[in-house]
């Protein structure tokens, strides 16, 4: 079984549409994140979820909309695709939000998002 | 910001052992060094992580500096699959700014035949 899922693994989409990735984690943890991995490899951590409140959102733009309807699920969702939106977006989980022995973050297998 | 400093890349033969480095010099009490790798085109996987005492799992070992101002992750007979690129991360232990993983550039080790 796949800890950390994301759906779908790869999207072409055209500038200006909407379009949403899926994540969820079955490893009961309470913290997730989004990450991404732009066309030079770094990656970035874009949001951040415990339990279903924001915590982190590193300036991401307001057409990045993170939804997480439980802890189990966190959501992308974002409007009126650009180029410069073209990368991958990795999910991840945590069992909680601070750091310290044991809170491990685990990635999802990301999703190829090509904006044309 | 990345608080490592790790070299851009670096090769090792297949069967020997890989000696990744990380320099960590602003590291701070409560902080502990992560492991993570990124194979081409899948997620980053988690390694190993420590404190200030040496660590092994099965996929490595993990050795930190008395000064805990540098470290070394060995991966003790290298595969062509351990092909990746390597991150080293400072993240605290609690509170503050946590939360997160900040990457860096990583190293890119390959593993020749």
């Amino acid at each position: 079984d796949t800890a950390v899922s994301q759906t779908p693994k790869y999207l072409v989409t055209q500038m200006g549409n909407d379009k949403s990735i899926k994540c969820e984690q079955n490893l009961g943890h309470d913290t997730m994140y989004w990450y991404k991995q732009d066309s030079k490899k770094f990656l970035k951590i874009m949001f951040s979820y415990n339990n279903k409140e924001l915590i982190i959102n590193e300036t991401v733009p307001n057409r990045f909309s993170p939804k997480s309807p439980d802890k189990a699920h966190l959501n992308l969702h974002i409007n009126s695709l650009e180029l410069g939106d073209s990368a991958v977006y990795f999910c991840a989980s945590s069992p909680h939000l601070t750091g310290g022995a044991g809170n491990t973050i685990y990635f999802g297998e990301g999703s190829w998002l090509t904006v044309v | 910001d990345a608080k490592t400093t790790q070299p851009p890349s670096m090769d090792c033969a297949e069967g020997r052992a890989a000696n990744l480095p990380c320099n960590h010099s602003t590291i701070s009490g409560n902080e502990y060094v992560y492991w993570y790798r990124q194979i081409h085109s899948q997620g980053p996987q988690y390694i190993i992580h420590g404190l200030k005492n040496n660590e092994t799992n099965e996929m490595a070992s993990l050795i930190i500096t008395e000064d805990r101002k540098s470290s070394t992750l060995i991966l003790p007979h290298a595969t062509l699959r351990d092909t990746a690129v390597y991150y080293c991360i400072v993240r605290g232990g609690s509170g503050g700014s946590n939360y997160k993983l900040t990457f860096g550039k990583g190293t890119l080790l390959t593993v020749n035949p």
